[in-house]
């Protein structure tokens, strides 16, 4: 079963900051959380990652509550080619655990 | 680099058919994924390896086979197609460290009728 928990689907302006949320009560010390996205019929893209500190890169920022039970990606400036299905992970990146996807959310990005 | 391909992108089976997916990376990469994706669903992990010689099953395993005798290879075998493994198919290999990132190659798309 998935650790993390994702509304289905969001709707965003273009042009305006898309923030997807994604809960993780459970989540343990070592798991860090992992967000991709996949575009269309393509095969998921990574976007960025985190264990307790806010990151950010030149796709999308991270933003990790301090308790670690719930992260929100932002996208800052959203545009229609970010229409995708975006999956929140969580996973211990020692040993050979394997990355386990859910459901995702679908944003949609609208003109 | 071409990272990873995935080999053919399209195929349709009779029942009871066999094929093998193939995938392959240039990346050096020791991790290597198989997943399929159901339409309108999310990715189901089928196999995993984690170095030439090792593999692993994932969530769904059943009616699939691995192998991985190079670093660069792992295919996917279906022995005995059934309509249930129509889905879209795809490779992944992971870049470890603290840039971890998994790469995922254009998928395959196969029907079984």
């Amino acid at each position: 079963d998935a650790k993390t928990t994702q509304p289905p689907s969001m709707d965003c302006a273009e042009g305006r900051a898309a923030n997807l949320p994604c809960n993780h009560s459970t989540i343990s010390g070592n798991e860090y959380v992992y967000w991709y996205r996949q575009i269309h019929s393509q095969g998921p893209q990574y976007i960025i990652h985190g264990l307790k500190n806010n990151e950010t890169n030149e796709m999308a920022s991270l933003i990790i509550t301090e308790d670690r039970k719930s992260s929100t990606l932002i996208l800052p400036h959203a545009t229609l080619r970010d229409t995708a299905v975006y999956y929140c992970i969580v996973r211990s990146n020692s040993g050979n655990t394997p990355l386990v996807f859910g459901k995702g959310t679908r944003l949609s990005v609208i003109a | 680099n071409a990272g990873v391909t995935q080999t053919p992108k399209f195929r349709i089976l009779k029942i009871g058919q066999s094929m093998t997916l193939q995938c392959t990376q240039d990346m050096n990469h020791n991790y290597m994924y198989w997943y399929r994706q159901d339409p309108g669903m999310g990715l189901k992990l089928i196999y995993y390896s984690v170095g030439a010689g090792i593999t692993d099953k994932g969530e769904v395993p059943n009616g699939y086979n691995v192998s991985r005798s190079t670093t660069e290879d792992f295919p996917l075998r279906l022995e005995l197609a059934a309509p249930s493994q129509t889905s879209v198919y795809f490779c992944a290999s992971l870049r470890e460290g603290r840039s971890e990132k998994l790469f995922f190659g254009s998928g395959t798309q196969l029907s079984v009728l």
